[in-house]
């Protein structure tokens, strides 16, 4: 059981270049998520998606787009990378406990993302 | 906009004090509050979980307090140790699933 995996761990691009990073996840949770974090800040939501064949924009969309390719992949994608989108991006997924028991969202190790 | 802010952002701290890690929340309609560990390039790790209708949780040495009332909860970390040393961060869940983050308290534990 992997739990929540990310790929690639590090990537620099050159401004307006285009990439994809992806998640994949092995619990069967049913909702995933994107965030960036910035130095200093916590981490902000991007995109998510309920289910599969569902997606909704978060806080801070604009710059990307989502597939939710499957229940398992959720990839997040740069179409013309900025200096602004560099930062450090998490795949999260979620969990609904049983009544009362809480919920929590699982994290991926992170995407370290440099744009020249 | 529900807004979330961990204070301090940076702690140091002798091993063996106990601590306590502060965080606020402008809204106080959310469905729990989460804290995390982060360690140094690695992903977050669920610490304690309160559930809004909880005054607190307990871990080990770690003991968490919610007042949703005043928007206000507790991370309480006894006996610290230098394994203690990461990024503490809170997060808020409303409406939906989604959860608001602070900017966390960088711990960090001297031997």
């Amino acid at each position: 059981n992997a739990g929540v995996t990310q790929t690639p761990k590090f990537q620099v691009l050159k401004t307006g270049q285009s990439m994809t990073l992806q998640c994949a996840q092995d619990m069967n949770h049913n909702s995933m998520y994107w965030y960036r974090q910035d130095p200093g800040m916590g981490l902000r939501l991007i995109y998510y998606s309920a289910s599969e064949g569902t997606t909704d924009k978060g806080e801070v969309p604009n710059g990307y787009n989502v597939s939710r390719l499957n229940k398992r992949e959720f990839s997040l994608r740069l179409e013309s990378a900025a200096p602004s989108q560099t930062s450090v991006y998490f795949c999260a997924s979620h969990s609904v406990g049983l009544a009362g028991a809480g919920d929590t969202q699982y994290f991926g190790p992170g995407t370290r993302l440099t744009v020249l | 906009k529900q807004e979330v802010t961990q204070i301090p952002a940076a702690l140091s701290v002798p091993e063996g004090e106990n601590l306590v890690l502060n965080c606020s929340f402008t809204d106080s309609a959310i469905y729990n509050l989460q804290w995390f560990r982060q360690d140094p390039g690695k992903g977050l790790t669920s610490l304690l979980l309160i559930q809004s209708s909880q005054r607190e949780q307990t871990s080990g040495r770690l003991n968490a307090s919610l007042d949703k009332s005043s928007g206000r909860s507790t991370l309480y970390i006894a006996a610290s140790q230098p394994g203690d040393s990461a990024t503490y961060l809170c997060a808020v869940r409303g409406a939906g699933n989604m959860l608001t983050f602070g900017g966390g308290t960088r711990l960090m534990v001297k031997p």
